[in-house]
Order: structure tokens, then C-alpha cells, then sequence
């Protein structure tokens, strides 16, 4: 079975330029968390989608959004880049939206570079 | 704001040596503790899921104690090999709602062949 895929692998972007990110979780999973990962710390929650509605939004400006397709796909969107937006955007898949103990199972991120 | 220390920071084996790194949590509104290996230039991969005080897990060669009362949790690493080198995340879930998981700043393992 595959894994979580993300793509790109790797993207350049300007300040003030949008991306967006994309995610397809292991098959059957109904849940999708993003995170971002600024070198030297740990990945940090930015929004978990569960059956296409947000389930939970950390810390993070309304520059970022996010939204869940039909077949649980998800898009991580970031509106004007700034240079701290640089970062490894990791995508997690769940069969569980809400409860204790649940595996997330990751994938291997996309790398965003902003200049 | 849950806070959740790690340590240490690095560590460097010879192989063959056994190895434990703690993870420190508030024990408050404590759901889950995950534990997550994560090599580089590839995805986390999900070692440990812990929800219950006095939890024991073990996959091989590797381990896992949770103490929910006091807020932290050890994994262990019996005769660390090369392939272990990687950095180890810990993770709680504070969050029952959803299955936000707050990261340490993870420790890094380094064995020496």
C-alpha cells in the first residue's frame, strides 16, 4: 500500500507569492493534519482536516488555509510569503479524527524555500 | 501552551552500546504520547503509540515507558546499530478533540560503527 505522498518534493517561491502545497493520505484515512517544520525545532500543528471540515487550527495567521477534497486529499494554501515561511511542510493521515491513541502516519514533506 | 522537553539535545554511540533519551511533558489534559524516528531525507516513521500511566511498548530492539502522573516518558535503545541513527521525536497529544500532536525538539542519535 502507498504511503502518505506530498508534492512537490521541493519548491522556490518570492516573498509575497502564494503556494500550495498538496497531500494524499493512505488509503481508507479520513483525517489529514498539516505541520511545519522550521529547522531546528519540531513540527509544529497547523490544521487538521477531518471528513472535508477543520477539525483543529493552531497558532498560524490567516495567511494559511487549508481545505479536504472528496477523496480526502487535502491542499495546504499559503497566501503572501514571507521569508519565515521557509520551511518543511509535513502531511499527516489518521483513520481517526478525534480520540486518544490513534497512529499518524507521515509523509516525507514538501521543502519550501521563500527568496 | 504545552511545553515538551527532550533530552539530550544529541547523542554519539559506539555500536553495540545501549542508549535512553527522556521526553517531559505537562500531565495535564494528557491524551496520548507518541514517539516517531525520523531519518533524514525521509518521512517520520511511528514507533510508539501511549496512552495509559505504567505503559510498556517494545518493537525489537527498541522500548518505551510512560508515566502520565509525573509527565514523561524513556526510550530505550538496546545495542544501538548504525541503522539507528536518526532523531527521535516525542509527541503528546493534549488535544482529545483532535489528534494535534505537540513535538519535542527531538534527539539526535549518531552510532558509530
Amino acid at each position: 500500500d502507498a504511503g502518505v505522498t506530498q508534492s512537490p518534493t521541493h519548491l522556490i517561491k518570492t516573498r509575497g507569492q502564494h503556494v500550495t502545497l498538496r497531500c494524499s493520505p493512505i488509503s481508507g484515512h479520513k483525517s489529514v493534519s498539516w505541520y511545519q517544520q522550521v529547522l531546528g525545532q519540531g513540527p509544529q500543528f497547523i490544521f487538521q482536516y477531518y471528513e472535508k471540515e477543520e477539525r483543529g487550527r493552531g497558532n498560524f495567521p490567516d495567511r494559511f488555509s487549508a481545505r479536504q477534497f472528496p477523496n480526502y486529499s487535502s491542499e495546504l494554501n499559503v497566501n503572501a510569503l514571507l521569508l519565515g515561511d521557509s520551511a518543511l511542510y509535513l502531511c499527516a493521515s489518521s483513520s481517526a479524527g478525534r480520540g486518544q491513541g490513534y497512529e499518524q502516519y507521515f509523509g516525507p514533506g514538501t521543502r519550501l524555500t521563500v527568496t | 501552551i504545552l511545553n515538551v522537553e527532550q533530552s539530550p539535545q544529541s547523542l554519539h554511540v559506539q555500536e553495540g552500546d545501549s542508549t535512553n533519551f527522556t521526553c517531559s511533558f505537562p500531565s495535564s489534559n494528557f491524551y496520548a504520547l507518541h514517539w516517531y524516528r525520523w531519518e533524514t531525507a525521509k518521512s517520520p516513521e511511528a514507533l510508539f503509540v501511549m496512552t495509559l500511566n505504567g505503559d510498556e511498548k517494545k518493537k525489537g530492539r527498541i522500548s518505551a515507558t510512560l508515566n502520565t502522573k509525573e509527565g514523561y516518558s524513556y526510550l530505550y535503545i538496546k545495542g544501538s546499530q548504525p541503522e539507528d541513527s536518526a532523531t527521535y521525536l516525542c509527541a503528546p497529544q493534549a488535544d482529545g478533540n483532535t489528534g494535534k500532536l505537540i513535538f519535542g525538539q527531538g534527539t539526535t542519535l549518531q552510532v558509530k560503527p
